[in-house]
């Protein structure tokens, strides 16, 4: 079947723009999760879904970060004034059903760059 | 803060010999350790996932220990591969058992 996919692979804005990244997760999962990463770092948290509702969203560094989930499939993360040290891979991952042993898949990223 | 620390060097070895990869923690010994394998350009993608009272698991080549005393994780691939070559991720449960916190990861070169 299908992996966790992401759209677009690859974003480039100008700083102070609104974006929306969004994530197709693996069908029947009901977690997802959002990570950021920097280049030479491993994945940060941002946020964590369980079905609709955000669970965990510790991670979103300011609130110019958000990210929904309204019918707990797909999801969307919206950055709002943009700023260059918001450039970086934004990655997905899904989950079956978010307890401690359940393997996370993760999409391929897409590739935040502000200018 | 709970952190994960990986060597951010590269490791080159040859083709054949066994690549070890560390992973240190601090603080408290999360519940559970993961280990990952990310490729330039894709995803992390899950390999082994060992709990704090297991001191072994493996997978085909891939060996995984844990150690609370030493707070310690060490990465093994036996008979390693060109193929191998990749950057290995570190990743520890977060309290509430569902979010990750990663290293930064060690890339591993492996030469025919």
């Amino acid at each position: 079947g299908a992996g966790v996919s992401q759209t677009p692979s690859n974003k480039v804005t100008e700083k102070g723009k609104y974006v929306e990244l969004r994530c197709d997760p693996i069908s029947g999962h009901t977690a997802l999760y959002w990570y950021r990463q920097s280049l030479g770092q491993g994945p940060e948290f941002l946020i964590y879904f369980q079905g609709t509702g955000a669970a965990d969203d510790s991670g979103l560094p300011n609130d110019r970060f958000f990210a929904v989930r309204p019918e707990g499939s797909v999801s969307t993360l919206k950055i709002q004034r943009t700023e260059r040290g918001d450039s970086a891979v934004y990655l997905c991952a899904s989950s079956f059903g978010g307890s401690s042993t359940d393997t996370q898949y993760f999409g391929p990223g897409t590739r935040l760059t502000v200018l | 803060s709970q952190k994960i620390e990986q060597n951010s060097e590269a490791l080159n070895i040859q083709e054949g010999k066994t690549a070890t990869l560390t992973c240190n923690y601090t603080n408290y010994s999360p519940a559970y350790l993961q280990w990952y394998r990310q490729d330039p350009g894709r995803g992390p993608v899950f390999l082994l996932l060992i709990r704090e009272n297991e001191k072994e698991k493996r997978k085909e080549r891939l060996k995984v220990t844990f150690d609370t005393t030493l707070k310690q994780s060490l990465f093994h691939i036996t008979a390693s591969q060109p193929a191998d070559s990749a950057t290995y991720l570190c990743a520890r449960l977060n309290s509430g058992y569902s979010t990750l916190t990663f290293g930064k990861g060690t890339m591993l070169l492996v030469s025919p």
